[in-house]
């Protein structure tokens, strides 16, 4: 149990466009979801706690029209890059919490989006 | 201000052996949990083992144990019987239920490499 899926896994886009990754929780429902980014190396760096029915809570220099996040379901949050640039090359990862549980968060396996 | 600390940025073991992965955490909650995760050269983020800072006991999970000093403010991993797979950088988080809106804090990880 406690499967988080993400979509894609990979994508490669060009400087100036769009990019949604999808962030699921398979068997369990999830009223709380977090985007991490992680450059090679390194720990990983908060960006927003997704919230289901509510604006996204945004950590401190994280341009929130820059990541659009909308949790519209208690199963799925969408993370948008939008207008990439080469700099938001990185690695995007999503974890979800099981409503109820000890605070546990189970990740999705990554988006390595390359931005070119 | 919550705080993780690994301070081994790498380490090396032989196969067969265990290994202690060093964790201190900072915080003024009473009431928080400690986790570990493992994250391959995949990227994956898995879950390892969760202690509470109620519990009486050290968390075990299999291989994994976790040796919780409160009074020390310290949760190492022990990692029993290293198997060439347990090769990966190991992350030390910390919930806590007041503070940070249940968000994970993260420390900086430690590269673990077993040698066979």
């Amino acid at each position: 149990g406690a499967v988080v899926s993400q979509h894609p896994s990979r994508v490669i886009c060009k400087s100036g466009t769009s990019v949604k990754i999808e962030c699921r929780s398979l068997d369990f429902q999830a009223t709380t979801m977090f985007w991490y980014r992680q450059f090679p190396k390194q720990s990983l760096m908060l960006m927003a706690t997704s919230n289901e029915g509510s604006k996204a809570t945004y950590e401190q220099g994280v341009e929130k029209d820059k990541f659009l996040i909308n949790h519209a379901s208690l199963t799925l949050s969408t993370l948008t890059v939008t207008s990439a640039h080469p700099e938001d090359s990185s690695f995007y990862i999503c974890s979800a919490s099981p409503t109820g549980a000890r605070g546990e968060q189970y990740f999705g396996p990554g988006t390595r989006l390359t931005v070119t | 201000a919550q705080k993780i600390t690994q301070t081994q940025p790498g380490m090396f073991v032989q196969e067969k052996e265990a290994v202690t992965l060093d964790c201190t955490y900072d915080t003024s909650d009473q009431s928080y949990g400690l986790f570990w995760y493992k994250q391959p050269s995949s990227g994956e983020m898995i879950f390892l083992i969760y202690q509470g800072s109620y519990d009486e006991q050290n968390a075990t999970e299999g291989r994994y144990s976790l040796n919780f000093q409160k009074a020390r403010k310290s949760a190492n991993l022990v990692i029993s019987a290293s198997q060439l797979g347990d090769s990966a950088m190991y992350f030390c988080a910390m919930r806590t239920l007041y503070n940070q809106g249940g968000k994970l804090i993260f420390g900086q990880g430690t590269e673990l490499s077993v040698k066979p």
